[in-house]
């Protein structure tokens, strides 16, 4: 079974389109997070959530919206598409406060066009 | 923005020791350093982490020198499966999970 499992493993879309990017953990933690890595790999973190409730927003436009329905779940909403967004996007998890215990999802690799 | 500086890319033997250094000169007294690579298509790894004693796990050694300026990660039996950008971070526990990742070094494990 996959730790932390993201839907799409590609998302091809055009500009101003909305899509959404899926992801669950199996392992009963309690933090889920999202991060962007963009062309050059830079990784930076973007949302995180505890027990379903915003723990961190990194200034990101408020065309992200994360969802987290149950704390197995942290969806990533993305309004009006732009060409800057094309990145990997990782959902991850891990206990709460034991970051060094985080598993990360196998990434989504979004490309607007 | 990163604060550390690594080579770009190394190469290592299969089955010898790989030794990735990182530099870290402007640290402050409560961050750590804290490693992680990254396989080719893959979402990053945490391998290790440490204050200022060196550190070892099953995966790997820490060295960090006495005035925490800098750092170097070991693999101490490389195999092709390390294959991977090493990320070398600094950060305080707290900010720990942001993860900013500067450019790392390339490793290739030859056979």
């Amino acid at each position: 079974d996959t730790a932390v499992s993201q839907t799409p493993k590609y998302l091809v879309t055009q500009m101003g389109n909305d899509k959404s990017i899926k992801c669950e953990q199996n392992l009963g933690h309690d933090t889920m997070y999202w991060y962007k890595q963009d062309s050059k790999k830079f990784l930076k973190i973007m949302f995180s959530y505890n027990n379903k409730e915003l723990i961190i927003n990194e200034t990101v436009p408020n065309r992200f919206s994360p969802k987290s329905p149950d704390k197995a779940h942290l969806n990533l909403h993305i309004n009006s598409l732009e060409l800057g967004d094309s990145a990997v996007y990782f959902c991850a998890s891990s206990p709460s406060d034991r970051f060094t215990e985080a598993f990360f999802g196998q990434g989504t690799r979004l490309t607007v066009v | 923005d990163a604060k550390t500086t690594q080579p770009p890319s190394m190469d290592c033997a299969e089955g010898r020791a790989a030794n990735l250094p990182c530099n870290h000169s402007t640290i402050s007294g409560n961050e750590y350093v804290y490693w992680y690579r990254q396989i080719h298509s893959q979402g990053p790894q945490y391998i290790i982490h440490g204050l200022k004693n060196n550190e070892t796990n099953e995966m790997a050694s820490l060295i960090i020198t006495e005035d925490r300026k800098s750092s170097t990660l070991i693999l101490p039996h490389a195999t092709l499966r390390d294959t991977a950008v090493y990320y070398c971070i600094v950060s305080d526990i707290q900010g720990a999970q942001k993860l900013v990742f500067g450019q790392g070094t390339r490793l290739t494990i030859n056979p």
